[in-house]
């Protein structure tokens, strides 16, 4: 069975960082490309960023771009967000999905259950 | 970037009955394109991708059609689990987006 465990939100106030984490089991991790999606409270779904199967590519929204960097390490199944100079539009719960095949832009398939992340003084 | 517009906006329709979703794009996005169910509290699902394939386990109710800027999703008979929200997302271009959504609703 696929699962997908994200993990890190919280609250931060802004200008502050977090890194989150997305936990993958059930399936050959590096072989599949990974996405970050987020959801603003009461919203819909913003795609944020995306990286290929082995980790030599990665794509960001304009929003996020200089801010946000995408990162897997294939040895532990793990995919990271690292978020740096948060903005009160960041707030959002951020969702980890798993892709359909190996390129960044390939759809996702699986879905986590989400972290929120709330940017707030 | 792609702009995806998404009509109606809401959708009342009772159970049993027929739904019909349209999303629409700023620019061609060949057959590039994938719907998504979400209901309250849950993560987004995977339903059509590639405008007409259906992902794993989704059931035959569920089509997709359209090709370049025009595309539908077709609920054939509607189950009372598949009230939710529905998003398009376009993966022809980056950044990848989607559209805002259709809720149908319990009229």
């Amino acid at each position: 069975e696929v699962q997908l465990v994200e993990s890190g939100g919280g609250l931060v106030q802004p200008g502050g960082s977090l890194r989150l984490s997305c936990v993958a089991s059930g399936f050959t991790f590096s072989n599949y490309a990974m996405t970050w999606v987020r959801q603003a409270p009461g919203k819909g779904l913003e795609w944020v960023s995306g990286i290929t199967s082995g980790g030599g590519a990665t794509y960001y929204a304009d929003s996020v771009k200089g801010r946000f960097t995408i990162s897997r390490d294939n040895s532990k199944n793990t995919l990271y967000l690292q978020m740096n100079s948060l903005r009160a539009e960041d707030t959002a719960v951020y969702y980890c999905a798993k892709g359909l095949e190996s390129y960044a832009s390939s759809w996702g398939d699986y879905w986590g259950q989400g972290t929120l992340v709330t940017v707030s003084s | 970037e792609i702009v995806l517009t998404q009509s109606p906006a809401t959708l009342s329709l009772s159970p049993g009955e027929r739904a019909t979703l349209s999303c629409r794009a700023s620019q061609t996005v060949s057959s590039y394109l994938a719907w998504y169910q979400q209901k309250p509290g849950q993560a987004p699902r995977l339903l059509i991708y590639d405008a007409s394939n259906r992902a794993t386990d989704i059931p035959a109710r569920f089509s997709g059609s359209g090709s370049g800027t025009d595309f539908t999703l077709t609920i054939s008979g509607l189950e009372p689990e598949d009230f939710a929200v529905y998003y398009c997302q376009q993966r022809s271009n980056w950044p990848l987006t989607f559209g805002g959504g259709t809720k149908v609703e319990i009229k």
